[in-house]
């Protein structure tokens, strides 16, 4: 069974700029989170999607943006980037809850410039 | 909202030695309490999890044991080995809610 596919890998953006993140959850798992990890900071929670809806909600700026396919395929959107945007954006997906047996994509590194 | 609080932020023992990371939550109404390692350059991965109406769990070398009145839970590594050495997380989380986590703990194991 496929695990949790994050593409691309690595970004390089500039202030200013807007990018998509993507995200394919394990086969059969309905709810897709996402976590903005950066040093010393551990994980933040974004936002969780589960049957195309968002479920749950972090404290971040709504300059992030997500959405979630019938197929629960997830993406990710940051506009106006910051520097302070810079990290590893982590998706995580499970079965059905958002918060139990989590699986983990091996995340994008964005660099804002 | 929930705050969890994750001690020691490195910790470094002898291989067989054995390691403890303690963690604090602030909402009692949290019952959901998982632990993730993340190894240096890949994804976090559920290494075990304890719900509020168990105390203690163990699985081979790991174990997590949880006091609700205190409101902390703490993992527990016996004889570790250098394949232990890793960023551990904790989290915790209400009903079927986001998982808080806390800031993470290095553990260098030294052969």
């Amino acid at each position: 069974k496929a695990g949790v596919t994050q593409t691309p890998r690595y970004l390089i953006k500039t202030r200013g700029q807007q990018v998509t993140l993507s995200c394919s959850p394990i086969s059969g798992h309905r709810s897709v989170s996402w976590y903005q990890q950066t040093p010393g900071q551990g994980l933040q929670f974004l936002f969780e999607y589960f049957s195309e809806t968002q479920r749950n909600k972090g404290n971040f700026p709504g300059r992030f943006s997500g959405r979630q396919f019938s197929n629960s395929r997830s993406e990710m959107n940051v506009s106006t980037l910051e520097l302070g945007d810079s990290a590893l954006y982590l998706c995580a997906s499970s079965l059905e809850a958002a918060n139990e047996k989590l699986f983990f994509g091996s995340g994008t590194q964005l660099s804002v410039l | 909202g929930e705050n969890v609080e994750q001690h020691p932020s490195t910790l470094s023992v002898q291989e067989g030695d054995s390691a403890v990371i303690k963690c604090t939550y602030s909402d009692s109404a949290s019952n959901y309490f998982p632990w993730y390692k993340q190894e240096l350059g890949k994804r976090p991965q559920l290494i075990i999890d304890i719900r509020s109406n168990v105390g203690e769990k163990k699985d081979q070398r790991i174990a997590v044991t949880l006091n609700k009145t205190a409101k902390h839970f703490s993992l527990h590594i016996t004889e570790t080995q250098p394949e232990d050495s890793a960023v551990y997380f904790c989290a915790a989380s209400t009903g079927f809610q986001k998982l808080v986590f806390g800031t993470g703990t290095r553990l260098l194991v030294s052969p």
